[in-house]
């Protein structure tokens, strides 16, 4: 079971948005704002899509952002394309003794 | 920028143990975080541990403290995850991570497929 709890399973017709949340407790995402999203497409290395729950890295699209309130993650997809078809983690900061911990994934499908 | 190359699969018996190497030609691992994260077949992501710039005290997740062992070679610009007393239910994706921007692992290596399998 992981500690982060994502919707298995999301889905959306291009152009759509659509939005994904990862739910956690008050001593990770509720704590910190140290909040990651990754996008994996079967047989590549993930991709870092957001950090610290709102930034997007260099190269990563405005189509994609994160949000935060209280113990719920969120990130947001605009303009759905079909590349955009993955699966997705979010990973939180939950402090010294066990430091990082990720959602289950959600599998995105573009309709 | 920094690219990360892993060594390949790996088959092993339930019990021995398994060393993956990750190599950073022309880095020495002294300025980012290296991290090890895992992909179980239909499992998410989890991450089992790190080793700062300082190359001292890694630290691991709790469920695999005593099982995992990280090192470094800088003088060959490479990274080792050890995992012992191997199971079934670690036959998995092993990946290295390197952290360039703030709290997150943006750098990957192309993973390492390690089976458990008697």
């Amino acid at each position: 079971q992981s500690a982060l709890t994502q919707p298995a399973s999301v889905s959306g017709s291009p152009g759509q948005s659509i939005t994904i949340s990862c739910t956690g407790t008050s001593s990770d995402i509720g704590s910190y704002n140290l909040v990651s999203w990754y996008q994996h497409h079967p047989g590549r290395a993930p991709k870092l899509m957001i950090y610290e729950a709102i930034q997007r890295p260099s190269g990563v699209s405005h189509r994609f952002s994160g949000s935060k309130s209280g113990n719920t993650a969120s990130l947001t997809i605009s303009g759905l394309q079909a590349e955009d078809e993955a699966d997705y983690y979010c990973c939180s900061y939950a402090g010294s003794s066990n430091p990082w911990v990720f959602g289950g994934g959600t599998k995105l499908t573009v309709l | 920028q920094v690219q990360l190359v892993q060594s390949g699969a790996e088959v092993k018996k339930p019990g021995a143990s398994v060393k993956v190497s990750c190599k950073a030609p022309g880095y020495t691992f002294s300025s980012y975080d290296i991290n090890w994260v895992r992909l179980a077949t239909g499992q998410g992501l989890e991450w089992m541990g790190w080793m700062n710039p300082n190359g001292d005290n890694p630290g691991s997740a709790q469920r695999f403290q005593g099982r995992v062992t990280l090192t470094r070679d800088t003088s060959i610009s490479t990274a080792y995850m050890e995992l012992s007393s191997l199971r079934s239910e670690d036959t998995a994706l092993y990946y290295c991570v390197l952290g360039t921007v703030p709290h997150a692992f943006d750098i990957w290596g192309q993973g390492t497929m390690v089976t458990v399998s008697s």
